[in-house]
């Protein structure tokens, strides 16, 4: 049963690019979440997403971020317009339905902006 | 709200002593969920245990052991005989429904 799947698992962009961090869930989990950790920082919850739906995004900032989970396909987290403090390691959680379960997260994507 | 406090951001102990790392946890709910997590160098996240809010037995998994207590919203988890491999930084992590909140994580060092 592979875990969760994560990619790129580096990816470097200029200020002002886009960055597209794909998320594959573990084969019976529907929930998806997506985390960012800063340098020297813990875990901060971003987004919340099950197929075609965001549940909660109350992590996400307003501008810039967006995330989907189509109904077929990965969960996309994507950032527009990158700047230096977007840099940061990304990591998506996948659960099953059920209040509660556990997240398992996948191996995370860096993101460096220069 | 939710909020998660692990009070020590660094601890460093020679192979083989005990460790302990804290947790405490501030919750409206009487239904809550506690995790813990390794992040290795490596990078990866590394699942270690959970607890729901009614279940306070201790559990002991090798040389891992966690004790609950919700008198005083605690989820402490100790390492008994600490091993180099046992460096990591540790997350404590809340749960009342599904978002979760991570405290700012213990870096342990463990020398050899």
């Amino acid at each position: 049963n592979a875990g969760v799947m994560q990619n790129p698992r580096h990816l470097v962009r200029r200020r002002g690019q886009e960055a597209r961090l794909r998320c594959s869930p573990m084969k019976g989990h529907s929930h998806v979440y997506w985390y960012r950790q800063l340098p020297e920082e813990g875990l901060k919850f971003m987004v919340y997403l099950q197929k075609e739906n965001i549940i909660d995004e109350s992590g996400m900032p307003k501008e810039r971020f967006s995330a989907e989970f189509p109904k077929e396909g990965p969960s996309i987290l994507r950032i527009q317009q990158v700047v230096r403090g977007d840099s940061a390691a990304y990591f998506c959680a996948s659960s099953p339905p059920w209040v509660g379960e556990t997240q398992y997260f996948g191996p995370g994507t860096r993101l460096l902006v220069l | 709200a939710q909020k998660v406090t692990q009070a020590q951001t660094e601890i460093s102990v020679v192979e083989k002593e005990d460790v302990t790392l804290d947790c405490v946890y501030e919750t409206r709910d009487t239904t809550y969920y506690l995790f813990w997590y390794k992040q290795p160098p490596s990078g990866e996240l590394v699942f270690l245990i959970r607890r729901n809010s009614f279940d306070e037995q201790n559990e002991i998994s090798g040389r891992y052991s966690w004790n609950f207590q919700k008198s005083t919203s605690s989820f402490n988890f100790t390492i008994t005989a600490s091993q180099v491999v046992d460096s990591a930084v540790y997350f404590c992590a809340l749960s009342e429904a599904r978002d979760m909140r991570f405290g700012a994580g213990t870096r342990l060092t463990v020398k050899p």
